[in-house]
């Protein structure tokens, strides 16, 4: 157990739907990093959050959005789901030093399946 | 364009074997981290190499990190099934995230 909860860990869904991913840090961490894994793009950087406020932004798209709430867990929501959606989302927190990020802490991920 | 290149894309061998991985880039990172992820579940850190030329040891698992700090390997000796997996090799890319390489998919038959 990594410590970082995601739920649910599988979403089956319509086109055009909308859905909401949970994601819970380790007990401590103010850092909430998304990323999306597909076959075809492997491991994408979303959006990170720290201790309520986005702080940095990778390629997410204008349908997705993301926030943290300030018991620190996280959400990823997507709307006007595409086929092309389908993937795995990944919550993490990070270890960082004075040098820069460490490592994430990953959690298990929510696969997402579009049909 | 992929910032962190890794080779070979798969792998497939024998238990006992040995063999090594490569992670390589034109961009120079203040460190490199190598992950394993098995099916079904998130990455997990193995190690962090910081310093130009560094080598880590965990078990049968060797980590070096190039001098001029562009590219890392990673040797397995001895391999077992339990090794199976992809291993990713991620760079700080700007402040507040990293750039993950397609990983080396790994598969060690019994």
């Amino acid at each position: 157990d990594s410590g970082v909860t995601q739920t649910p860990k599988h979403l089956i869904t319509a086109t055009g739907q909308r859905v909401t991913l949970r994601c819970s840090p380790r007990s401590g961490d103010l850092s909430v990093y998304w990323y999306q894994q597909s076959l075809d793009q492997g491991l994408q950087f979303l959006i990170q959050y720290y201790n309520g406020e986005e702080r940095a932004k990778g390629n997410i798209l204008e349908r997705f959005s993301a926030q943290q709430f300030p018991d620190l867990h996280s959400e990823l929501n997507l709307s006007s789901l595409e086929l092309g959606d389908s993937a795995l989302y990944f919550c993490a927190s990070s270890v960082e030093t004075s040098e820069g990020i460490y490592g994430y802490t990953f959690g298990s991920g929510t696969r997402l399946t579009v049909v | 364009t992929q910032l962190l290149e890794q080779s070979p894309q798969f792998l497939s061998i024998q238990e006992g074997e040995n063999l090594t991985v490569y992670c390589n880039s034109s961009s120079v990172f203040s460190s490199l981290q190598w992950y394993r992820q098995e099916p079904g579940e998130g990455p997990v850190l193995l190690v962090t190499v910081v310093t130009g030329g560094e080598v880590k040891k965990l078990k049968r698992l060797t980590f070096q990190f190039g001098d001029a700090r562009k590219d890392s390997s990673l040797h397995i000796t001895a391999a077992q099934p339990g090794d199976t997996g992809l291993y990713l090799c991620a760079g700080p890319f700007n402040a507040g995230k990293s750039t993950f390489g397609d990983g080396t998919t790994l598969t060690v038959k019994p």
